[in-house]
């Protein structure tokens, strides 16, 4: 696609479902980055996969946290028994990676989110 | 775990004055970037400055990095209503894992 795509853009939950976020990266990204956002705040790094590497989930908040990457492309963040600290705007990016020079090219191209409200 | 931390955190200025916001990270990195994000949802790349490199610019926008300080600064000149917005810098590692600070947000008065 022309850009990176996240569904579903809203996601009203009750407390204690499981919820599957997906995004699509831009075709050829080896490079996907999962961010939450809550209200007025900074980018919480989540997880970021790269290539066939073992992916970094250091920003991973819980073990009811996952996310996994299918053939390179599309990913899925899983929040298991959701609650209402949950409740932020989920963002992914992919990037095309390359090293020119020891110099990594890591522009990010964002999707408009996934708002998610746990009630 | 987060990087960066920007100052100001909040900012308004008159249309036609210059906007200048910094910030500041632990770490070694391999680049520095800035984004902007419209309306609390996906963000745009708008710069990226390397670690070898000290000054950059782009359009209205110039960008400065002091490693020894661990440091940046994103100057926006002469500007809009239209640069109403949130602007983050964002590490990038040698593993091209990439760290975002609390950003700024920059409100221009027409």
């Amino acid at each position: 696609g022309a850009g990176v795509s996240q569904s579903p853009s809203n996601k009203v939950t009750e407390k204690g479902k499981d919820v599957e976020l997906r995004c699509d990266p831009i075709s050829g990204h080896t490079a996907l980055y999962w961010y939450r956002q809550s209200l007025g705040q900074g980018l919480e790094f989540l997880i970021y996969f790269q290539g066939n590497s073992a992916p970094d989930k250091s920003g991973l908040p819980s073990d009811r946290f996952s996310a996994e990457r299918t053939g390179g492309s599309v990913s899925t963040l899983t929040i298991q028994r959701t609650q209402q600290e949950d409740s932020a705007v989920y963002l992914c990016a992919s990037s095309l990676e390359g090293v020119l020079g020891g110099v990594r090219n890591t522009e990010a191209f964002f999707g408009q989110g996934t708002r998610l409200t746990v009630v | 775990s987060q990087q960066g931390e920007e100052d100001p955190q909040a900012l308004s200025i008159q249309e036609g004055e210059n906007a200048t916001m910094n910030c500041s990270y632990k770490t070694s990195i391999n680049n520095l970037q800035w984004y902007r994000q419209n309306s609390g949802r996906g963000l745009v790349h708008l710069i990226l400055i390397r670690s070898n490199e000290r000054e950059k610019h782009s359009g209205r926008l110039r960008v400065t990095l002091d490693t020894s300080k661990k440091s940046s600064s994103l100057l926006i000149t002469a500007s809009r209503a239209a640069d109403t917005a949130s602007y983050f810098c964002a590490t990038a590692s040698n593993t091209g894992k990439l760290i975002f600070g609390q950003g700024t947000t920059l409100q221009v008065k027409p």
